[in-house]
């Protein structure tokens, strides 16, 4: 059974970090690889996706990578500001997206 | 904007009702899925319809069920509520067959009480 599990469950930074968010799924037979974020309260907008072939995908100043061997991928904020405060989750496509539960980031002005 | 609709935005019933929840799509997407997302958790797949077809469904019971109409609307009707039905109830279209490119609408907030 696939499972996607997120660290850390919170996160809080200074305006102008660099952070990285990390996603870990059990099984590697994936089609994809998703990032979204979501805002309290509301649905989700997609980040970033990246296909099961792939190693990395990159927008502005997001990037994340795919490691399937490991289970693995991250998600590279640069230069994070207040705007960025979201809740960020990576899903998994097996023919039906699986969520992990997300990561809370909180950046201070 | 992501141009998926959803209605209502809160709802609130009691235990054994039933409920309909309403998502509009944009035009030509052909593809729609429903999540429930409880608090402090991430979202977990119902189902999903293409051009008016179940296209594959997640680890939810049949009082889960849904329509697609041709003019891009769908509904999520749960029959018998139950408290653990209380969640944000999310639609996410798509103009391809699967999970790629989805747009999601931004949920209906249902309380069971």
């Amino acid at each position: 059974k696939q499972e996607v599990t997120q660290i850390p469950a919170a996160l809080s930074v200074p305006e102008g970090e660099n952070l990285v968010l990390n996603c870990s799924f059990t099984d590697s037979a994936i089609y994809n690889l998703q990032w979204f974020r979501q805002d309290p309260g509301k649905g989700l907008t997609s980040l970033l996706l990246i296909q099961s072939s792939q190693r990395e995908q990159t927008s502005g100043r997001l990037n994340a990578s795919l490691d399937k061997s490991s289970g693995r991928s991250t998600l590279y904020i640069a230069a994070s500001q207040p705007g960025d405060s979201a809740t960020y989750l990576c899903a998994v496509d097996t023919g039906k997206l699986i969520f992990g539960q997300g990561t809370t980031l909180q950046v201070k002005p | 904007e992501t141009g998926v609709t959803q209605s209502p935005t809160h709802l609130i019933k009691t235990r054994g009702q039933q409920v309909t929840l309403r998502c509009s799509s944009q035009s030509g997407h052909n593809t729609v899925s429903w999540y429930q997302q409880a608090l402090g958790q991430g979202p977990q797949f119902i189902f999903q319809y293409y051009r008016e077809e179940e296209n594959g469904r997640g680890n939810f019971p049949p009082r889960f069920s849904g329509l697609q109409f041709p003019n891009y609307s769908s509904e999520l009707n749960v029959n018998a509520l139950e408290l653990d039905d209380s969640a944000l109830y999310l639609c996410a279209s798509s103009l391809t067959r699967g999970n790629e490119k989805l747009f999601f609408g931004s949920g209906t907030q249902l309380s069971v009480l």
